[in-house]
This record gives structure tokens, C-alpha cells and sequence, in this order.
């Protein structure tokens, strides 16, 4: 299975943009690249995903390399209630079964 | 609340002993899946099922675990034989089978298994 790198951790503002970076060298060309993110105390809730371009919704921005080799979540104005545990995935475009979580990112929103 | 629901949402037991837990999915949602996730860790992926059929299940799940979805609705997970080491929080979550990019699947909150 590909593996995605993430950092342990990261730290951001309140209203200040938050950059989660996560690399993923060994992508296919079939592989989606997936955030999800859990909150203290709940499950994990899905963010935003892409293949090749970039993908904005109401949560985030995703940005993907152009080599797809790396992609970076962006929050655009970051909330207490944005804390959380941020996880990078990547799913096969014919396997809609399991998701390989890692340790993912904790982010710290200071007020 | 039409969101994926989960009971109990703690139990505690004592070792050796059997323990279900109940996961009720989105009512129209096809897939359902199990995750196990221990502290400072993410979820790691237990069994799934695509309406009643059980399609693939990872080495974690040991002899002692055993999933069933029964008409396809909700589901069970049942641990036999506790041990230590299965203290863990127990995560549901359900999707409906799209053909690319992977369904969004949505969690339930989880339940906190205490081994004694």
C-alpha cells in the first residue's frame, strides 16, 4: 500500500491560514488522496479529496504537486474548533474498501 | 439524528470475558466497516461489509472476532475471550459504494473498550 508522511504535529493561530503538508512518493496513478480529520472525543469526519487538480469546499483547499508526489491541506482561517487530528490517506480508485489511517497531524489552534 | 450511531459507547469488562457492540449505519448506506483505534494512534481498518456480505476482513481481526450485518442494516461486532490487549476504541462507519475516488465514509463516535 502507498504510505503518506505527515508531521507529529503543528501549531497555527486563530484567523491565521494553516498549512498540513503530507508526501506521498510512492502514489499510483490510481491512487485519491484523502482528509479526514478527528475532533477530541469523536470519530474521524472526511475534509476534502482530489485526484489531480486542486479541490476547494466549504472546510478546506487541497493543493496537489504537479508530480502528485506531495499535497498540502489548507484551512484558510483557523478556529479553536479546528483542533484536531488531521490524516492524509490515499485510496485506490478501484478499491473502495478500507482506509489505511497513519498517526496523522495534531494541530494546535491557539486563541 | 440521522448520522451513524454506536452502542454501548464505553464497556468495561474483565478478561476472558464476551463482549458485542451494536453499530447502526446512514439508513441507505450499503457499506459498513469496522476500525480499531488505540491511543496516539489512527484507525486502523478491522472488516467491511457491502450490504449483508461480509467482503474482507485484515489479520487483526483474530479468531475471537466475528462481525455480522444481518439483512444488511445494523451490525455486531463480538469479541470473544477478552484480553488486554483488545482495550481499544471500537469505530464504525458507513458509505455508500461509489465507483471512483473512494465514498466519504462517515464515522460514529465510537466505543471505548476497558479490559480489566
Amino acid at each position: 500500500d502507498a504510505k503518506t508522511t505527515q508531521p507529529n504535529s503543528m501549531e497555527s493561530n486563530e484567523e491565521e491560514p494553516v498549512h498540513l503538508p503530507c508526501n506521498h512518493s510512492t502514489i499510483s496513478g490510481t491512487d485519491y488522496i484523502h482528509w479526514y480529520r478527528q475532533l477530541p472525543s469523536q470519530g474521524p469526519e472526511y475534509v476534502i479529496h482530489g485526484l489531480t487538480s486542486n479541490v476547494n469546499n466549504r472546510m478546506a483547499s487541497l493543493a496537489i504537486a504537479e508530480d502528485r508526489k506531495s499535497s498540502t491541506l489548507i484551512l484558510h482561517r483557523a478556529t479553536l474548533r479546528d483542533a484536531a487530528v488531521y490524516y492524509c490517506i490515499l485510496r485506490d480508485v478501484g478499491n473502495n474498501n478500507d482506509m489505511r489511517f497513519g498517526a496523522g497531524t495534531r494541530l494546535t489552534v491557539k486563541p | 439524528d440521522t448520522g451513524v450511531s454506536q452502542d454501548p459507547r464505553h464497556k468495561i469488562t474483565k478478561r476472558g470475558q464476551n463482549v458485542t457492540f451494536r453499530c447502526d449505519p446512514i439508513s441507505e448506506h450499503n457499506r459498513l466497516y469496522w476500525y480499531r483505534q488505540t491511543l496516539g494512534q489512527g484507525p486502523e481498518f478491522l472488516t467491511y461489509f457491502q450490504n449483508e456480505a461480509q467482503l474482507e476482513k485484515s489479520r487483526l481481526l483474530s479468531d475471537r472476532f466475528s462481525a455480522e450485518r444481518p439483512k444488511g442494516s445494523f451490525s455486531t461486532l463480538e469479541i470473544q475471550r477478552t484480553e488486554q490487549g483488545d482495550s481499544a476504541m471500537y469505530l464504525c462507519a458507513s458509505s455508500l459504494r461509489v465507483i471512483a475516488g473512494g465514498g466519504e465514509q462517515f464515522f460514529g463516535p465510537g466505543t471505548r473498550l476497558t479490559v480489566l
